[in-house]
């Protein structure tokens, strides 16, 4: 099976930050790459997916970029609301595997 | 509006059986994918199971055998049966509709999410 995985494990930035997360697919998985915020005590929300969509109604601050094994999450400038952890998921077949997570929290 | 709202959950022995409901409603259900994931408590998402809209099932390795995913489009409603559950299964379980009736999409709307418990 493929594994996922995301770097850095946590990270922690000041507000207006650009903030780069990092996931990683042990084979190629073409595009079908979404990624997930889930806030402290809340369910996830699914912020892109086919690696670079933005999903409807989610801020233009966050943008998704990658093909193949190497994908980033970028938030070009963090807001406090953004305090949250990060899931990168792959969908390209199952199982439909998600990463670690990234813990992101403001400086 | 989507709503999805899972039921079932609650504390139950190891080797013993539950049954989760998503009670979905705001879309054409019969028209998407639906997706199982879960959470122990202060862990990392862990996908479960999907059903495509034309009811082919997926399984994670740790539930193959176990759990059951079904869905009845006539009720709206997504099914995990869960047997033989272990301590490791507890969890919060989150239902999800995905962006296509296609397993693999990602998933835009979610449940509220039912603990499910397995303790002695």
């Amino acid at each position: 099976d493929i594994q996922m995985t995301q770097s850095p494990s946590s990270l922690s930035a000041s507000v207006g930050d650009r903030v780069t997360i990092t996931c990683r697919a042990s084979q190629g998985i073409s595009n079908y790459l979404a990624w997930y915020q889930q806030k402290p005590g809340k369910v996830p929300k699914l912020l892109i997916y086919a690696a670079s969509t933005l999903q409807s109604g989610v801020p233009s601050r966050f943008s998704g970029s990658g093909s193949g094994t190497d994908f980033t999450l970028t938030i070009s400038s963090l807001q406090p609301e953004d305090v949250a952890t990060y899931y990168c998921q792959k969908y390209n077949s199952a199982p439909f595997t998600f990463g670690p997570g990234t813990k992101v929290d403001i400086k | 509006e989507v709503q999805l709202l899972e039921s079932g959950g609650g504390l139950v022995q190891p080797g013993g059986s539950l049954r989760l409901s998503c009670a979905a409603s705001g879309f054409t259900f019969s028209s998407y994918a639906m997706t199982w994931v879960r959470q122990a408590p202060g862990k990392g998402l862990e996908w479960v199971s999907t059903i495509s809209g034309s009811g082919d099932t997926y399984y994670a390795d740790s539930v193959k055998g176990r759990f059951t995913i079904s869905r009845d489009d006539s009720k709206n409603t997504l099914y995990l049966q869960m047997n033989s559950l272990r301590a490791e299964d507890t969890a919060f379980y989150y239902c999800s509709k995905l962006r296509s009736s296609a397993a693999g999409a990602g998933g835009n709307y979610w449940g509220q999410g039912t603990l499910v418990t397995v303790s002695s």
